[in-house]
């Protein structure tokens, strides 16, 4: 089974600062993908970044990039220029390509992010 | 694309009443569909896995009989709360995997208060 762990139940921010959100993971596997996804007060689940476990460069995606340290089973999220419509929580999760449990998203706990001006 | 749209977005019932959430995928079909229940502040937990023309799946601890889950079509997935109770309360998204098969789409969610 895989599990998923954020270390970090709230950060906070200055706006147009940056900050890195932590989360590592484990496994057996090495086909996977890995996410992050924003929840912001809405509550509408948004995708954030995703990187594929095979691919060794690390994803980016305008202001958020992550950092994947596939031996460490490490997939932070760094947000540069932050900005106050960042404020949402912010979830890691782990999906499995192949198997039985193909498709399962596994989530780590959540870190409230709030940006402040 | 790969939308998915859940109605209600918010639902108020009266304890022994049962509630049914719809999900639909607007634009593709989506064999499997996932139901998650979320307290505040806390993660998405995964209740069961729809999928159509079969049984779901229910994850340990989740109430078959409480939670029915039916995925009649390659659209539509539906949870409906069976003799709701207080403890109920709480909210509920659905999801789905994308045509792409390298992620997921999620509903907005709604949310239960059983009064």
């Amino acid at each position: 089974a895989q599990t998923v762990t954020q270390s970090q139940p709230e950060m906070s921010v200055q706006e147009a600062e940056t900050v890195t959100l932590s989360c590592t993971y484990d496994t057996s596997e090495n086909n996977y993908y890995l996410f992050w996804y924003k929840q912001p007060p809405s509550r509408q689940m948004i995708l954030v970044i995703r990187q594929e476990a095979y691919k060794q460069q690390n994803a980016t995606e305008n202001r958020f990039s992550v950092n994947f340290q596939k031996a460490a089973k490490s997939f932070s999220l760094k947000i540069s220029d932050s900005q106050l419509g960042d404020t949402a929580m912010y979830f890691c999760a782990f999906m499995k390509r192949g198997g039985t449990s193909y498709g399962k998203l596994t989530f780590g706990q959540g870190t409230i992010l709030t940006v402040h001006p | 694309g790969a939308v998915v749209s859940q109605h209600p977005s918010r639902v108020i019932c009266k304890s022994g009443t049962s509630v049914k959430i719809e999900c639909r995928s607007l634009d593709f079909q989506a064999t499997t569909m996932f139901w998650y229940r979320q307290f505040p502040k806390q993660s998405l937990m995964l209740m069961a896995t729809s999928n159509e023309g079969s049984k779901a799946t229910y994850e340990q601890g989740v109430e078959k009989d409480k939670f029915l889950i039916n995925h009649a079509s390659l659209t539509l997935s539906t949870l409906t709360v069976t003799s709701a109770h207080p403890e109920d309360s709480s909210f509920y998204i659905c999801s789905a995997r994308t045509p792409r098969g390298d992620g997921y789409t999620f509903g907005s969610g709604t949310r239960l208060t059983v009064v």
